[in-house]
């Protein structure tokens, strides 16, 4: 299927700062996106998500922006604090003939440093 | 609130060797899935359903199998195992498309 893709494969912030994470997508008519955390040993945990008929939303400390003309999306974490360190992986449903299943791309490690 | 409960959380077999993954989710969702990460990699799936009795291949199913006699369970088997199904399996499950999935903590696999 298409791609979903990452920028940067590391991301290294002092703790207090903002992260921002980036996600570049191919396929136009993508209407749903999904962010993920990912703690070493866990599963991906669900953080946020956006449909393609809105430009922002967000939640607690995060918020993910989309634009739709470039087909890029972003998660902006606020206050990076130590616990946010873990891999974030950007997914997209693919379509009915895979049951809607993910599409992930393969994920940014955000190491946060006091 | 269980979620996605995965067993076991760690398996060494060896070649040649069959085993069961059990996954079970208590939210009555009707979509679940099969996913395998290799290190440093996103997810591939292996397998879904979109509801009890109905199952599909995902993008590598080639050395696995599965079943979904209920809408609580969906086991995934390998029969014989080889040393490329090294991996962690997630399994997941939503209530539709446009709902987040919802993930397990994975099953370690190690095939020697």
């Amino acid at each position: 299927g298409e791609s979903v893709g990452l920028h940067l494969p590391t991301l290294s912030v002092q703790e207090g700062d903002n992260s921002i994470i980036n996600c570049a997508y191919s396929n136009s008519a993508s209407d749903y996106f999904i962010w993920y955390k990912q703690e070493s040993g866990k599963g991906p945990q669900f953080i946020i998500d956006i449909r393609s008929n809105m430009d922002k939303r967000q939640g607690q400390r995060v918020t993910v922006l989309l634009n739709k003309t470039v087909k890029h999306l972003s998660l902006q974490i606020a206050a990076t604090q130590p616990g946010d360190s873990a891999v974030y992986f950007c997914a997209e449903p693919l379509n009915s003939n895979s049951g809607y299943a993910l599409n992930f791309g393969k994920g940014t490690s955000l190491l946060v440093t006091p | 609130n269980a979620g996605v409960t995965q067993t076991p959380k760690f398996r060494i077999l060896k070649i040649g060797q069959s085993m069961t993954l059990q996954c079970a989710q208590d939210m009555n969702h009707n979509y679940m899935y099969w996913y395998r990460q290799d290190p440093g990699m996103g997810l591939k799936l292996i397998y879904y359903s979109v509801g009890a009795g109905i199952t599909d291949k995902g993008e590598v199913p080639n050395g696995y199998n599965v079943s979904r006699s209920t809408t609580e369970d969906f086991p995934l088997r390998l029969e014989l195992a080889a040393p490329s199904q090294t991996s962690v399996y997630f399994c997941a499950s939503s209530y539709s498309p446009y709902q987040p999935q919802h993930f397990g903590d994975g099953t370690r696999l190690s095939i020697l």
